[in-house]
């Protein structure tokens, strides 16, 4: 069965430094997403992208936050600057024509803010 | 709104049908989902049903849909140690139909 493939499993990074957080969505998936879960928290969503650029994003996604697909394959979450709240799962997402029903989510980054 | 609200545990014994019950704010729903996340792993769908379904059935997984009171709930019939995991009730609503709204999942704990 086609996966969503995450990397890397985890992520330990000093405040301030720069993350990239990479997906390999679903070869024939045309939208993708990320979404975050803080620790004992709700699943939220960041920003969803399509067409090579942001369709939605939540008030999270601020200017810390960018998203890019640098070739036909991966899917990249930068963040700039990293706080200790940053702290969380990060999953990747895809999904064909059909919308959030054929969803696929990878089973996630955990980054670590020290 | 956004709220999506689940009870935080149920705990069963095992062979017992379990049920996890979600109510939801915006009548706008489109699609209810059942997502289950295992401990360290993904989010995988378990199941959906389209907000003009009243109940959708597939194996041991039956889902209730009550539009009126904005209540959504899944039965795990013959819940089975495998079953424990945290499960997720989520939404997707027309005016964003590609941006997925969670609930605070429920954890489930089966006892053998």
């Amino acid at each position: 069965e086609p996966e969503v493939t995450q990397t890397p499993s985890h992520q330990v990074t000093q405040m301030g430094q720069e993350v990239i957080l990479r997906c390999v969505p679903i070869s024939n998936h045309l939208y993708f997403y990320w979404y975050r879960q803080i620790l004992g928290q709700k699943v939220e969503f960041l920003v969803s992208f399509y067409n090579n650029e942001i369709s939605e994003k939540s008030e999270i996604f601020d200017d810390q936050f960018s998203v890019e697909r640098p070739d036909g394959s991966n899917f990249t979450l930068k963040i700039r600057s990293t706080k200790l709240e940053d702290s969380a799962m990060y999953f990747c997402a895809s999904s064909g024509p059909g919308g959030a029903y054929g969803y696929t989510f990878g089973s996630g980054t955990r980054l670590t803010v020290v | 709104g956004e709220d999506v609200e689940q009870s935080l545990f149920l705990s069963v014994r095992e062979g017992d049908s379990s049920v996890i019950n979600c109510t939801y704010t915006d009548s706008s729903s489109t699609y209810l989902y059942w997502y289950k996340q295992e401990p360290g792993a993904g989010l995988q769908l378990l199941t959906y049903i389209f907000s003009n379904m009243d109940m959708k059935q597939d194996q041991r997984l039956t889902v209730l849909l009550n539009k009126k009171d904005k209540h959504l709930s899944l039965r795990i019939a013959d819940t089975q140690t495998g079953d424990s995991a945290i499960y997720f009730c989520a939404e997707t609503k027309e005016t964003s139909y590609d941006k997925v709204i969670f609930g605070p999942g429920t954890s489930l704990s089966v006892i053998p």
